[in-house]
């Protein structure tokens, strides 16, 4: 059964501290692993991870993946109120469109 | 471009009722997936359509049927609705083809539905 693991399960740091989310995967014939920041409502899209060793940057985002150990990291830096949201990771096992598999997140809280 | 469109919001049922909660996609998108979202367990996917006209059991289907009436829109039908469906409903969409990134879901904005 695919697996995906988050942690931790839920962060409270202050505003313009770095925070690091960790994701783990056991997944068969696994394709990328994703980033989601759920804030109120819907996920919305953050990152595709592909390539091991690759980091992807948005502004002061940053994700990476390391298919020898079947983790990715989300990096946050100088974080803002605005960061507290749930961040969702999940694997993508290209077995067909019902593939994806969700952790169950991460809940970050920036305080001010 | 309104994206992935759900409704209701909001709903509120008695043990028994039957509802559709409704979704739209304008991308043009082939795939189209229904979740659910309890707290401490993450998104399970309930059906998906991996295109217009065929459609699958997710992780969670019992209780649940589903419609891909055309491309654009897939319904999600509670026919006699218990407490335990009680949950945020998200519906996602994502392309299907040579090249494109099949995984990247857009979702809706969720349905918050509770069965009393």
């Amino acid at each position: 059964e695919d697996k995906v693991v988050q942690s931790p399960l839920s962060l409270v740091v202050h505003e313009g501290d770095t925070v690091t989310l960790n994701c783990s995967y056991e997944v068969t014939n696994f394709r990328s692993l994703l980033w989601y920041k759920q804030e109120k409502k819907a996920p919305t899209f953050l990152f595709m991870l592909t390539s091991s060793g690759i980091e992807k940057k948005s502004g002061r985002l940053s994700s990476i993946l390391d298919k020898k150990e079947l983790s990715s990291i989300l990096n946050i830096t100088a974080t803002q109120t605005g960061d507290s949201a749930i961040y969702l990771c999940a694997a993508y096992s290209g077995g067909g469109a019902d593939g994806l598999t969700f952790g169950k997140g991460t809940h970050l809280i920036i305080q001010p | 471009n309104a994206g992935v469109t759900q409704t209701p919001k909001f709903q509120v049922l008695k043990t028994g009722q039957s509802m559709t909660l409704q979704c739209a996609q304008d991308m043009n998108h082939n795939s189209m997936y229904w979740y659910r979202q309890d707290p401490g367990m993450g998104l399970r996917l309930i059906y998906y359509s991996a295109s217009e006209g065929t459609t699958d059991k997710g992780e969670v289907p019992n209780g649940y049927n589903v419609s891909r009436l055309n491309k654009r829109e897939f319904s999600l039908r509670l026919e006699s609705a218990a407490p335990s469906q009680t949950s945020v409903y998200f519906c996602a969409s994502s392309e299907v083809g040579w090249g494109a990134n099949q995984e990247t879901q857009y979702f809706g904005p969720g349905t918050r539905l509770l069965v009393l």
